[in-house]
């Protein structure tokens, strides 16, 4: 069957260290994927898109990597601050349609200063 | 900087109401979403549409939802007899050209 998986526990870590995220997928194949950020009650708020033939990407304090191989993206916040903490989305994007988003059910990131 | 609006925030319907949630797109974008996340799980796509038209719906877009776009500004999501189980918040989102798309805040449905 397919899956998205992100880690279900929340995440806590200490202000200024790096925050890994993991992202893993089974029966897909994603033309992209793309990372998001929700707060509570607020919608997803677009962060960062890797494709498939791409194996990094940065922006600022944020680094996505993506392993087609593996069927695994991994999202780096460094530096982190509180600020930071919210829910974190992975979403997989495919080509030939008209893009429809596939979402993870997110990981929750805590920053404590 | 451009963002996507919705309205109402919340709205609360009796079951069996119909109800029509609206949303305003980035006003350069041609490819329009609506996604729906119910309490404390994922994002889940319903429709997406283009030129006018549905392009792509799932398996949670039956006939008792609709989508339209009435004029240049509008994007509107239509549930025609409301049940418990469409409680959530549904999102609208729009793109340009390029892949990453803008979600809006949402609009908080509760059927009682």
């Amino acid at each position: 069957s397919q899956k998205i998986e992100q880690n279900s526990e929340a995440l806590n870590i200490q202000e200024g260290k790096t925050a890994t995220l993991t992202c893993n997928y089974t029966n897909y194949s994603p033309a992209y994927l793309q990372w998001y950020r929700q707060d509570p009650g607020r919608g997803p708020v677009f962060l960062l898109l890797i494709r498939e033939n791409e194996k990094e990407k940065r922006k600022e304090r944020l680094k996505v990597t993506f392993d087609t191989t593996l069927k695994q993206s991994l999202f780096h916040i460094t530096a982190s601050q509180p600020a930071d903490s919210a829910t974190y989305l992975c979403a997989l994007g495919f080509s030939g349609g008209y893009n429809k988003l596939i979402f993870g059910a997110g990981t929750r990131l805590a920053v404590h200063p | 900087e451009p963002e996507v609006t919705q309205t109402p925030s919340h709205q609360v319907t009796q079951m069996g109401q119909e109800v029509i949630l609206r949303c305003v797109p980035i006003s350069n974008h041609l490819y329009f979403y609506w996604y729906r996340q119910i309490l404390g799980q994922k994002v889940e796509f319903l429709v997406s549409f283009y030129n006018n038209e549905i392009s792509e719906k799932s398996e949670i877009f039956d006939d008792q939802f609709s989508v339209e776009r009435p004029d240049g500004s509008n994007f509107t999501l239509k549930i025609r007899s409301t049940k418990l189980e469409d409680s959530a918040m549904y999102f609208c989102a729009s793109r340009g050209q390029t892949y990453e798309q803008y979600f809006g805040p949402g609009t908080r449905l509760t059927v009682t």
